[in-house]
């Protein structure tokens, strides 16, 4: 499986701020996905980013408040901006495995929005 | 009705016992099942993968998928407390287009001693 590194681990911030958070993977990848999962929820998929195209957002979810990047095959970027409470989560990357539809994880990022 | 359901529990089993998982997904054209664990605090972590109705077997865990009933379950043998932990259900949808996964809420394993 791929190794994935996700920073920042945690963090706290102050509501009306943005924060970008970052998703590499040690060999390339054609599919990059980012998740939500708020507390005590189970994992919502926010978009889906492919390399040199514009993401694929979700019901519910917008460009505007998740920008994404993926300037790369081994690296993609979720910002959450204009953060509330409301955004308080876990915000996971994960990376297609290469076979049978397989995904594997990042350790996550968890957000606290004051 | 919600596309991938699990019973929240908590499911408590006694060591050594058998823990069985269920879940029921509603595309009928779903293709890839997964049973991903999630220790509190951590990210998911997948178990098992399953694409053909019957049984698959990896050391103490046995998914069974049935898609005429459109059921999948996960048995773990000679349940240990470090198996406590939730277990996601997760489906690719026929109509998903590309590798979106669906997730169950979750079913909460304790394994008491």
């Amino acid at each position: 499986s791929a190794v994935i590194s996700q920073k920042p681990s945690r963090d706290i911030c102050q509501r009306g701020t943005s924060l970008t958070i970052q998703c590499q993977v040690d060999s390339q990848v054609t599919m990059m996905f980012w998740y939500r999962q708020q507390p005590g929820q189970s994992l919502t998929l926010i978009a889906t980013a492919n390399q040199g195209s514009e993401a694929t957002y979700e019901s519910g979810f917008v460009i505007d408040k998740f920008p994404i990047s993926r300037p790369n095959l081994t690296f993609s970027t979720l910002t959450v901006s204009n953060m509330s409470p409301e955004d308080s989560s876990i915000y996971l990357c994960s990376v297609d495995g290469g076979y049978g539809n397989i995904q594997y994880f990042g350790a996550g990022t968890r957000l606290s929005v004051l | 009705q919600k596309e991938v359901e699990q019973n929240s529990g908590p499911l408590s089993v006694p060591e050594g016992a058998i823990a069985s998982l269920n879940c029921t997904y509603s595309d009928r054209g779903s293709q890839s099942f997964f049973w991903y664990r999630q220790y509190s605090g951590k990210s998911p972590e997948l178990i098992m993968s399953i694409y053909s109705n019957g049984d698959k077997e990896d050391g103490r865990f046995t998914a069974q998928l049935n898609k005429a009933s459109q059921y999948v379950s996960l048995l773990i043998r000679d349940s240990q407390p470090s198996d406590s932990a939730t277990y996601l259900c997760a489906v690719i949808p026929f109509s998903g287009g590309y590798n979106k996964l669906i997730f169950g809420a979750g079913t909460r394993l304790a394994v008491h001693p």
